[in-house]
């Protein structure tokens, strides 16, 4: 059974780097779409962005100009960094998978089907 | 961006009632690339449904999705007391992929 194990720093102070990494347990890494989302207090989720095996990334542009993404495939792993956090970085933040088939014409896409356990951050002075 | 609008905000019903969950998006979805999540409090979202229609594996069949375009729903045929949770809508055709903001189906 696949397992999506996350870790990093939980608190922060304003201007510093969050640093997140997700490793997958008992499934392959290939062929899947490598997502992260976060949920502040009592609030929505947010799609933060996603990474593929190969290293390709897509990202949300509200939060473009500071994450990024990358894969370390020896290792089953995929990290996200966001910089120059503030309070409103504040949040639960989860790693998932993102399944896919590739069909002709076009891949098929579905939701998120693992996710990790989740991390809370907060960003304090 | 698409916004994803969900009605109601809150659903109060009791065991073995059936729960009609709607999902709006600003714009069309693109392949009816369209998700429902589960979630309750301290975890993380459960995969209901996929292609708005395509339960997830190990979903039951009380689940079920339909809609295209714009329009989404979410049916529960017969709640059961694990039922009672926040379900979300997620659209994942065109990026960013957007969440809506949840509707609460709470024991009445």
């Amino acid at each position: 059974q696949v397992q999506l194990q996350q870790w990093g720093a939980g608190l922060l102070k304003p201007s510093e780097t969050l640093s997140l990494t997700c490793t997958v347990y008992g499934g392959s890494f290939s062929g899947y779409y490598w997502s992260w989302i976060r949920q502040p207090p009592g609030k929505g989720l947010e799609w933060i962005g996603e990474i593929n095996h190969g290293g390709s990334t897509d990202y949300n542009p509200s939060l473009k100009s500071r994450v990024t993404m990358s894969v370390d495939t020896s290792k089953n792993q995929f990290s996200l960094r966001l910089s120059s956090v503030t309070a409103a970085d504040t949040a639960v933040y989860f790693c998932a998978r993102g399944d896919i088939v590739l069909v002709s014409p076009a891949p098929l896409r579905f939701g998120m089907d693992v996710w990790g356990q989740g991390t809370t951050v907060t960003v304090s002075s | 961006e698409i916004v994803l609008t969900q009605s109601p905000g809150t659903l109060s019903l009791s065991p073995g009632e059936r729960a009609t969950l709607s999902c709006r998006a600003s714009q069309s979805v693109s392949s009816s690339y369209l998700a429902w999540y589960q979630q309750t409090p301290g975890q993380a979202p459960r995969l209901l449904v996929s292609g708005a229609s395509t339960r997830a594996t190990g979903i039951p069949d009380r689940f079920s999705g339909s809609g295209s375009g714009t329009d989404f729903t979410l049916t529960i045929s017969r709640l059961e007391p694990e039922d009672f949770a926040v379900y979300c809508c997620q659209q994942y055709g065109s990026s960013p992929f957007t969440f809506g903001p949840g509707t609460r189906v709470d024991l009445k």
